[in-house]
């Protein structure tokens, strides 16, 4: 079955600085890989994925990510942090076979954007 | 356009009761989810249903049970409430394939269950 982990609970920048949230899966197969965010008191919120094509992937407010298949990872990037880009976020996998169409998700990492 | 609202937002059982959470989608998707999300855990998929009147098990389904009447509606059971349940449960919903196994999912906010 497919699994994926998020190395690091916690992530702390400087505002402005660029940021990375890690992330690497285990499949089988070929993996469809996302990423999602969620704010406080709210439900996951879709930022970007990637099914097949370019390794780096953009997404929404700037995200994006890179899909690196001899490391299986899909670490999530951006170039310039903002406060509110404070929240926590998970990496999602999805592989597809008999049976299996559902997405397993990495325990999260928090992020947090400091002024 | 309200997309995925999951009704109530916040409930306490006593061990051993009953109760039904309630999800709505209004954007005609085929797929719809239940997960429960525990600290530390991320989200693990209780069960999903592929269409209407269709209902599959996910990764940890003991104890709850599923029903998807209408295409718009998926409804989560717990027949007996335990304190292992206490968790915030959450619905999504995705287009139909070809496109929507590829799709990402839509959550609704959340329900906050503590059993007592």
């Amino acid at each position: 079955a497919q699994s994926v982990a998020q190395p690091e609970d916690q992530v702390n920048v400087a505002e402005g600085n660029p940021l990375t949230v890690k992330c690497t899966y285990s499949v089988s197969g070929n993996p469809y890989l996302f990423w999602y965010v969620q704010y406080p008191n709210r439900g996951l919120q879709f930022l970007l994925k990637y099914i097949t094509g370019d390794n780096l992937v953009k997404g929404s407010y700037g995200f994006e990510a890179e899909f690196n298949k001899s490391q299986t990872s899909f670490h999530l990037k951006k170039p310039s942090a903002l406060v509110s880009d404070s929240a926590l976020y998970f990496c999602a996998v999805r592989e597809l076979g008999y049976n299996n169409n559902d997405m397993r998700f990495g325990a999260g990492t928090r992020l947090t954007v400091k002024p | 356009n309200a997309g995925v609202t999951q009704t109530p937002k916040f409930r306490v059982l006593k061990t051993g009761q009953s109760m039904t959470l309630l999800c709505a989608q209004d954007m005609n998707h085929e797929y719809m989810y239940w997960y429960r999300q525990d600290p530390g855990m991320g989200l693990r998929l209780i069960h999903y249903s592929v269409g209407e009147g269709t209902t599959a098990k996910g990764e940890v389904p003991d104890g709850y049970n599923v029903s998807r009447l209408k295409k718009q509606n998926f409804l989560l059971g717990l027949e007996s409430a335990a304190p292992s349940q206490t968790s915030v449960y959450f619905c999504a919903s995705s287009y139909s394939p070809p496109a929507g196994l590829y799709n990402e999912q839509f959550f609704g906010p959340g329900t906050r269950l503590t059993v007592l």
